[in-house]
């Protein structure tokens, strides 16, 4: 079955902990990026990745990592120094980084704060 | 820069009556433009794109959507409201004009529809 998984679903995080967001692909995609969601204010572009060991910070890095090893995956690490993490995450694919392509999106992980 | 504005944070509609979800977009040229779906904690899920071909789009779930340039709009609408078209609506915009043609998607902040019998 084609898609985009996200795990965990729910995840908490305690203070000074680093946590990491899974976010596999198999539409063999090359483009893949990272969403942060908040009540209200729409999506904003965390980091993409049009290739394979590249990604691009996008409006809102500070705070987050990412690596791009594979194709298939795209994992986000939410370091201790995001101090405001809560937050529902959301990871995209788009066939190629072009603008007339889509992007596709996962059923996201919810974060919160222990 | 583009932006997008999504009139109205809420909608409500009685069951079987018109949908129309507002959308205008800032851009100096025609930009491309997506409308997205989320259900409660869930992803979004592509309802219909307009990418510079016909300028009345049709989508999933009976939506549609028409280009308007003159009105810098891309409003959604559906003829008949469903319970099941509870959700919340996202206008985006892309620049095709970008070099290397990265695809970031600006996002409305986002329309709530609500549907009552």
């Amino acid at each position: 079955d084609g898609g985009i998984t996200q795990s965990p679903k729910y995840l908490f995080r305690k203070e000074g902990q680093n946590v990491t967001l899974s976010c596999e692909q198999n539409l063999n995609h090359d483009a893949m990026y990272w969403y942060r969601q908040d009540p209200g204010q729409g999506l904003r572009l965390i980091y993409y990745s049009q290739i394979v060991n590249d990604f691009q910070k996008g409006d809102i890095a500070e705070g987050y990592s990412v690596s791009r090893e594979k194709k298939e995956s795209f994992p986000l690490t939410v370091t201790s120094a995001q101090k405001n993490p809560t937050a529902f995450y959301l990871c995209a694919t788009s066939a190629s980084g072009a603008s007339n392509q889509p992007q596709h999106f996962g059923d996201g992980t919810r974060l919160s704060i222990l | 820069a583009q932006s997008v504005t999504q009139l109205g944070s809420h909608v409500s509609v009685s069951e079987g009556a018109l949908v129309l979800l507002r959308c205008n977009y800032s851009s100096s040229v025609p930009p491309y433009l997506f409308w997205y779906v989320q259900y409660p904690n869930q992803g979004l899920q592509l309802l219909l794109k307009y990418t510079s071909a016909a300028t009345l789009v049709k989508g999933i779930n009976g939506f549609e959507a028409e280009f308007k340039k003159s009105e810098t709009s891309f409003h959604l609408t559906k003829p008949s409201a469903h319970m099941s078209d509870a959700a919340e609506y996202f206008c985006a915009v892309s620049d095709p004009r970008v070099p290397g043609g990265y695809n970031k998607l600006i996002f409305g902040a986002g329309t709530r529809l609500a549907v009552h019998p």
